[in-house]
């Protein structure tokens, strides 16, 4: 069964930074590129970042370009994504997400919360 | 940046009947498309790619359709667990993949 599993999201002060990892099994990781994405409370869907198989290529919504920083671990089957200068409008819960064509496999969220 | 615009934004229906929700691409997207339903606290599920094909498990009263930059999802005979948010996402054209605002089908 295909599963991704976020985590590392938390309540964090403006300017802070934060590190969520997505652990992904089920299927062979290094054959897929990802993506994150995010979801404000009571708001619509917004891609976040994008990385390739080996990570030679990265992608970044203009949102967080300069700030969030995404990288890959295909030996440890893991995606992350570092968070820096953080501001309230972060606030969301964030997904990481198999891509196929479109996105086909999406893990549960783990929620940031920026706050002071 | 391509723009999709989803309608209605609510609509109230009752089990049973049938269900047509509207998603517009600012600029063709060719069939690259994709439908997802969200229910609350969870995670987006994947319902159709390339506009038409269902994705796996996806029970057949859910069907898409259209190309260029007018697509319709239609649930034939709505059922009680098909009542939740569903956005289209266009993957033509990209970076940024670009999600509509959703359609919450709510029941009447």
């Amino acid at each position: 069964e295909v599963q991704l599993v976020e985590s590392g999201g938390g309540l964090v002060q403006p300017g802070g930074s934060l590190r969520l990892s997505c652990a992904a099994s089920g299927f062979t990781f290094s054959a897929y590129t990802m993506s994150w994405v995010r979801q404000a409370p009571g708001k619509g869907l917004e891609w976040v970042s994008y990385i390739t198989t080996t990570s030679s290529t990265m992608y970044y919504a203009d949102s967080v370009k300069g700030r969030f920083t995404i990288s890959r671990d295909n030996a440890e089957n893991s995606l992350y994504l570092q968070m820096n200068s953080l501001t309230a409008e972060d606030t969301a819960v964030y997904y990481c997400a198999r891509v196929w064509r479109p996105f086909d496999c999406w893990g549960q969220g783990t929620l940031v919360s920026v706050s002071s | 940046e391509i723009v999709m615009t989803q309608s209605p934004a609510t609509l109230s229906v009752s089990p049973g009947e049938r269900v047509t929700l509207s998603c517009r691409a600012s600029r063709s997207v060719s069939t690259h498309l994709a439908w997802y339903q969200q229910k609350p606290g969870q995670a987006p599920r994947l319902l159709i790619y390339d506009a038409s094909t269902r994705a796996t498990g996806i029970p057949a009263r859910f069907s898409g359709s259209g190309s260029g930059t007018e697509f319709t999802l239609t649930i034939s005979s709505l059922q009680s667990e098909d009542f939740a948010v569903y956005y289209c996402q266009q993957y033509n054209d990209w970076p940024p993949w670009t999600f509509g605002q959703g359609t919450k089908v709510e029941i009447k």
